[in-house]
């Protein structure tokens, strides 16, 4: 069964580093997501992501985020100067249209 | 806006124990309702969903049914398992490819 994968599992920074986490959505979907979910908190969404242009993106998506989907098959997520405040589990998701499938995370703890 | 109430958790239930889980929602049009569950240390998976008024999702004897009326979507299960212990979250979506809108999750601890 086709899966949304992501790279790394456990990311380890420090503070005003930059990190790129990785994704690979399942490949015949069109639109991708980032979503973050704070330890113990619900999960929040980032940014939508839909024929090579961010289509809706929150209030937490500032400056300090950009997407990117660099080839036909990868989708990542920069931060370019982490905070604290950045430690998070970080999900990406895929739709074809009306399920969204999500990745299994990338925790990203920044010290 | 759009927005997703649960239940407060933790819930903590006997093996074989009736289990509900409230989630309830505002949102303007017709939105499609969705559980996902969230085993430890594991990502979000889809447990079930409903796309239209009156419809019932099910998935591994769990069961919701999309009320317009009480604009709600409560997640059940007739016996619950230890192997049940999760966090679930309520969401919605309100077009075809939006944005998840997700409740603040409720714990579930099944106890043999």
């Amino acid at each position: 069964e086709p899966e949304v994968t992501q790279t790394p599992s456990h990311q380890v920074t420090q503070m005003g580093q930059e990190v790129i986490l990785r994704c690979v959505p399942i490949s015949n979907h069109l639109y991708f997501y980032w979503y973050r979910q704070i330890l113990g908190q619900k999960v929040e969404f980032l940014v939508s992501f839909y024929n090579n242009e961010i289509s809706e993106k929150s209030e937490i998506f500032d400056d300090q985020f950009s997407v990117e989907r660099p080839d036909g098959s990868n989708f990542t997520l920069k931060i370019r100067s982490t905070k604290l405040e950045d430690s998070a589990m970080y999900f990406c998701a895929s739709t074809g249209w009306n399920e969204q499938f999500f990745g299994p995370g990338t925790r990203l703890t920044v010290l | 806006g759009n927005s997703v109430t649960q239940m407060e958790g933790p819930v903590t239930l006997s093996e074989e124990a009736f289990l509900t889980i409230n989630c309830t929602y505002t949102a303007t049009g017709y939105p499609s309702l969705f559980w996902y569950v969230q085993y430890p240390g594991e990502g979000l998976q889809l447990l079930l969903k409903a796309t239209k008024a009156d419809d019932k999702g099910s998935n591994k004897g769990f069961e919701a049914t999309y009320r317009k009326e009480t604009t709600s979507f409560h997640l059940e299960k007739g016996s619950v398992q230890v192997s049940d212990s999760a966090v679930y979250f309520c969401a919605l979506g309100t077009q075809g490819a939006d944005k998840l809108i997700f409740g603040t999750g409720t714990r579930l601890q099944v106890f043999p």
